[in-house]
């Protein structure tokens, strides 16, 4: 069964003071990892794919990396603007039915104060 | 303006009684999708569907059915409703990636569902 691990469940952060949430994941064979942003009362907004080890994309304030077993979204000095939950889901190898399925973390939610 | 559109965006409803929740998309996406979200248990798919009449359980459609008679139509039907299906449930679409890469989901803005 694949598994997605998101750490910390929460994180407040000053402004500036960049930081990095994690995402650990399991499963037989991964063909692709995705980033999602998640505002109050919205529905998820698509930030990044990864889909081999070493991999990195970058976005504003924001960089994702992927190695074999963990993800990292990195933010370099946060805005408030960047306050929201962030979701972490990955695409497991699979034939058939089922192979476009996405499993996600429970997400991290980020604070970053003024 | 691309999108995926939910209704109704929020619904009270009581136990036993048929509702349906719309999910259009104009983008013209093959893959369409329903999950549920919940506090601690994050978001988990319900139905899915790779196109015109092709659909297929997820992780828990108990409870739950949907149809997908033309291509920008998803809706989600629950046939008689009970209170552990009061959640916020988000339609998804996305086109099919190459190399069976999945694409990069457009979600609605989400319906939330109380079940007396």
């Amino acid at each position: 069964e694949d598994q997605v691990t998101q750490s910390p469940e929460a994180l407040r952060l000053q402004e500036g003071e960049s930081s990095s949430l994690n995402c650990s994941y399991t499963v037989s064979g991964l063909r692709g990892l995705f980033w999602y942003r998640q505002d109050p009362g919205k529905g998820p907004e698509f930030l990044f794919t990864l889909y081999s080890a070493g991999e990195e994309k970058e976005k504003e304030r924001l960089k994702a990396t992927l190695t074999k077993k963990e993800s990292f979204l990195h933010i370099t000095a946060p805005k408030p603007e960047d306050s929201a939950t962030y979701l972490c889901a990955v695409q497991a190898i699979r034939s058939g039915a089922g192979s476009y399925q996405l499993t996600f973390g429970k997400g991290t939610k980020l604070s970053v104060i003024p | 303006e691309a999108q995926v559109t939910q209704n109704p965006r929020y619904l009270i409803t009581v136990t036993g009684k048929k509702l349906t929740v719309t999910c259009s998309q104009n983008m013209n996406h093959e893959y369409m999708s329903w999950y549920r979200q919940d506090p601690g248990l994050g978001l988990r798919q319900i139905y899915y569907s790779m196109n015109v009449e092709v659909t297929d359980k997820g992780d828990v459609p108990e409870g739950y059915k949907v149809s997908r008679k033309e291509k920008r139509n998803f809706p989600l039907i629950l046939e008689s409703p009970s209170p552990n299906q009061t959640s916020l449930y988000f339609c998804a679409s996305s086109t099919l990636g190459t190399s069976g890469r999945a694409g990069e989901l457009f979600f609605g803005e989400g319906s939330r569902l109380t079940v007396l």
